[in-house]
Order: structure tokens, then sequence, then C-alpha cells
């Protein structure tokens, strides 16, 4: 139980496009999700908290215009990185939370995004 | 911001525990401390947390000092599939932020 998913595993796309990202809880219902970004050699860095059907709290520091998080139901999380640059380049990792257990986090596999 | 400090890397020979060690000085009374491991170019893994008490399960056993200013991961018997970053987390609410890890690398 308590599998998250995400797709696709890995994107490439030219500088400029937008590109969506999905992340799923596939066994359970996440009342909270979880975008995090993870540059090479580095640690992931928490980028936003979304809650199923409200807006999602960004951490400082992250630009809400450039990652658009909608989190519509409570298996489905998106991320769309718009107007992708090179810079933008990272793998990104979605975590799900049931809130049944005491601070749960299960985690996506991760989608490498490269912007050429 | 992350709360808690860990060597940036460890070696274990193969059969052999393997502890890795934590410092949460600033934790405060609500918060828990939990450990995932990240092997290369894959999501995070659960692998225990605790808040005062020792904790034990299938992967792993977690040592909190009696004041929880550090505490220790303990892999009873390392194997080559243990090779991974290492982190250790304090939160108490549902948002975790990483510190650096630490990479443990497994040795035959």
């Amino acid at each position: 139980g308590a599998v998250v998913s995400q797709h696709p595993s890995w994107v490439i796309c030219k500088s400029g496009t937008s590109v969506k990202i999905e992340c799923r809880s596939l066994d359970f219902q996440a009342t909270t999700m979880f975008w995090y970004r993870q540059f090479p050699k580095q640690s992931l860095m928490l980028m936003a908290t979304s809650n199923e059907g409200s807006k999602a709290t960004y951490e400082q520091g992250v630009e809400k215009d450039k990652f658009l998080i909608n989190h519509a139901s409570l298996t489905l999380s998106t991320l769309t990185v718009t107007s992708a640059h090179p810079e933008d380049s990272s793998f990104y990792i979605c975590s799900a939370s049931s809130g049944r257990a005491l601070n749960e986090q299960f985690f996506g596999p991760g989608t490498r995004l490269t912007v050429l | 911001d992350a709360k808690t400090t860990q060597p940036p890397s460890m070696d274990c020979a193969e059969g052999r525990a393997a502890n890795l060690p934590c410092n949460h000085s600033t934790i405060s009374g609500n918060e828990y401390v939990y450990w995932y491991r990240q092997i290369h170019s894959q999501g995070p893994q659960y692998i225990i947390h605790g808040l005062k008490n020792n904790e034990t399960n299938e992967m792993a056993s977690l040592i909190i000092t009696e004041d929880r200013k550090s505490s220790t991961l303990i892999l009873p018997h390392a194997t080559l599939r243990d090779t991974a970053v290492y982190y250790c987390i304090v939160a108490a609410g549902n948002q975790f932020y990483f510190g650096t890890g630490t990479s443990l690398t497994v040795i035959p």
C-alpha cells in the first residue's frame, strides 16, 4: 500500500515551453501533497505544499507563477513548469500524505526534467 | 530550513552494522525524528521515525539520546543495496526540510 507515482519519469523539452508533471496516490487519498526539487548532488528542497481543493503554499523564493500547482482531487496533484529554461532542469519529486498517521509522507519516484 | 547536521559520507563493510549519527540540538518537544534514504535517481524511502523512545523495525533501529539532541540510525547488517544517501529530518508538522544527508557506501 501507500504507492505514489509520477508521470512522466523523464521529460526533455525546449526552452520556453511549459511542462506538466503529474503526481498520483494510487491506493490512498492524499489530503496533502508536497513538491520538491533536487539539483545534482544536492538535497531535496521543498517547493510547495498543497491541500486538496485549496491553493498551494509556496516556500520562500519559489515563484508561484513559474511553478503552477493544482491539487484538484484527492489522488492527483500536478506541477506545471511554465516557460521552462535550462536552469529549471532538475529532479522533481512529489510526496503525499493521507493525514491518517502522524506526519507520514510517501514519496514518488521523481521526474527528471531536462530543458534544452 | 533543515535543523539537522550529519556527516557528509561514511563507509561500512558489508555484513557489519552501519551507525549513522545525526545532531538535532535545537529539536522542539513536539518534533519527531525521521530517517529516509535515497538511492540514486529515485524518490526517498521511509526508514523509521521516533519521538523519544528507541524504535526498531524490519529495516533499522533508531536510538534517540535522552536529551533528544542527537540520534543514531543503525542498519544491523549492511548490504550493498543499502548504499544510499541517508537523511535525518526533524519535523512537528507535515513539512519536511531535508538537510544534506550522509552518503553511505557499503563496501564488499
